[in-house]
């Protein structure tokens, strides 16, 4: 069984410090691989996708940057953080053949 | 542009109560949308709950039902019966699955909160 692995579960950041939020797969070879975001009050949105290794494609700016540098993995981060950052973050991923997708348990980041 | 309204949380139904959260969408760059409910519970991830693909037709799970209506752009959620169990937020979502972008519009999410 395919399993969706986000790690850590909640932050408390001060503005300007980095961050790197990660998410890996296991079970499920070359899945599609997207980053969601929701700022409090605000709705999920897409911030990145990934159909494979070392390539993504940035759909929102948020002054956020995403790699893939595994098959099952996909990485969220920032150099310097802003306030406008905190929120609710989900990793997903998609079969390639259009199936539904299957999200992780999010990371809440809070930025101080 | 491509968008999702749903019922402000957060919503209180007593267990047993039935109930209805509306969603109403507007798909302007998605020639076909799918729809779909998504639910999360406190302290997990997000699950997809149910979703319907074509215009007309009705999808079920958990015992929430929620039809696709294209005529008033809707696709509300119902229970007959809410459990304490149910205690969850909600999202109604539209998308274009087809493709690898995929990308779900989301409403901002209905908070239920089943008194027993």
């Amino acid at each position: 069984a395919q399993t969706i692995h986000q790690w850590p579960v909640a932050e408390i950041k001060a503005v300007g410090s980095p961050l790197s939020l990660g998410c890996t797969i296991k079970g499920k070879s070359s899945p599609n691989l997207y980053w969601y975001w929701q700022a409090t009050g605000g709705t999920l949105q897409q911030l990145f996708y990934s159909i494979t290794v070392g390539q993504v494609e940035s759909v929102v700016q948020l002054n956020l940057s995403a790699s893939r540098p595994k098959d099952d993995q996909f990485i969220l981060s920032t150099e310097k953080l802003l306030l406008s950052h905190s929120g609710f973050y989900l990793c997903a991923w998609r079969g390639q053949t259009n199936s539904d997708y299957t999200f992780g348990s999010g990371t809440r980041l809070l930025v101080i | 542009g491509d968008s999702v309204t749903q019922t402000e949380g957060p919503v209180t139904v007593s267990e047993s109560e039935s109930l209805i959260i509306n969603c109403t969408y507007s798909a302007t760059s998605i020639a076909y949308p799918n729809l779909f409910w998504y639910v999360r519970y406190p302290g997990e991830g997000l699950q997809l709950l149910l979703k319907v693909i074509t215009a007309g037709q009705k999808g079920s799970s958990r015992g929430f039902e929620a039809t696709y209506n294209k005529e008033t752009t809707s696709f509300h959620l119902q229970k007959a019966s809410v459990q304490e169990s149910d205690s969850a937020v909600y999202y109604c979502a539209l998308g274009a699955i087809t493709g690898n972008t995929g990308k779900l519009i989301f409403g901002l999410g209905t908070t239920l909160q089943v008194q027993p």
